[in-house]
């Protein structure tokens, strides 16, 4: 099964440092893997996606991925985080609904970011 | 980007009555649709994989007669939560892609928060 990991719940960061929030995944074949990010009573935002090429993705406000196959990780990062940044981010992976479907995502569990002025 | 919207925002109902959220893309032609159910501080898990015209296929565990979906056009999905109780009361997303290609992403609605007394 085509699933990923989040394994944090939280992740505190002080504004004007890195963040870090971690995704693994577990797929056969080729992943190809999304980052959302969801602000309090709302839908999902896209962030970004790796579907091939660089192992380094950029996105939307100022967020990169890097997509590590030995350690099967998707990384969230920033270099300088801002308090606006505070939300729940997710991790997906592409999975299979059948030939007229196309692909539909599996998230994983979420983890709260909080970043402190 | 691609803007996809649902309605209504926010229903509080009556245990047994029914209830119809819309989703519809704004700005582009959705072929296939798709509705999440996120319970608190959890993640979406996918409930259906609807395509324009066709029937809508179900996960495992979700009762298709309980919730009905209909994706009459290429703009509009339409979930009907038939004789909703209390435990069905949820954050409901959709979300919306053009084509079946592995590189197309898919943007969600801002959900809608279903309370049933």
């Amino acid at each position: 099964a085509q699933s990923v990991a989040q394994p944090e719940d939280q992740v505190n960061v002080a504004e004007g440092n890195p963040l870090t929030v971690k995704c693994t995944y577990s797929v056969s074949g080729n992943p190809y893997l999304f980052w959302y990010v969801q602000y309090p009573n709302r839908g999902l935002q896209f962030l970004l996606k790796y579907i091939t090429g660089d192992n380094l993705v950029k996105g939307s406000y100022g967020f990169e991925a890097e997509f590590n196959k030995s350690q099967t990780s998707f990384h969230l990062k920033k270099p300088s985080a801002l308090v606006s940044d505070s939300a729940l981010y997710f991790c997906a992976v592409r999975v299979s609904r059948g030939p007229n479907s196309g692909y539909a995502l599996n998230f994983g569990k979420g983890t709260s970011l909080l970043v402190t002025p | 980007g691609a803007v996809v919207s649902q309605h209504p925002s926010r229903v509080i109902c009556k245990s047994g009555t029914s209830v119809k959220i819309e989703c519809r893309s704004l700005d582009f032609q959705a072929t296939t649709m798709f509705w999440y159910r996120q319970f608190p501080k959890q993640s979406l898990m996918l409930m259906a994989t609807s395509n324009e015209g066709s029937k809508a296929t179900y996960e495992q565990g979700v009762e298709k007669d309980k919730f009905l979906i209909n994706h009459a056009s290429l703009t509009l999905s339409t979930l009907t939560v038939t004789s909703a109780h209390p435990e069905d009361s949820s954050f409901y997303i959709c979300s919306a892609k053009t084509g079946t290609s592995v590189a197309d992403t898919q943007y969600f609605g801002p959900g809608t928060r279903l309370t049933v007394l």
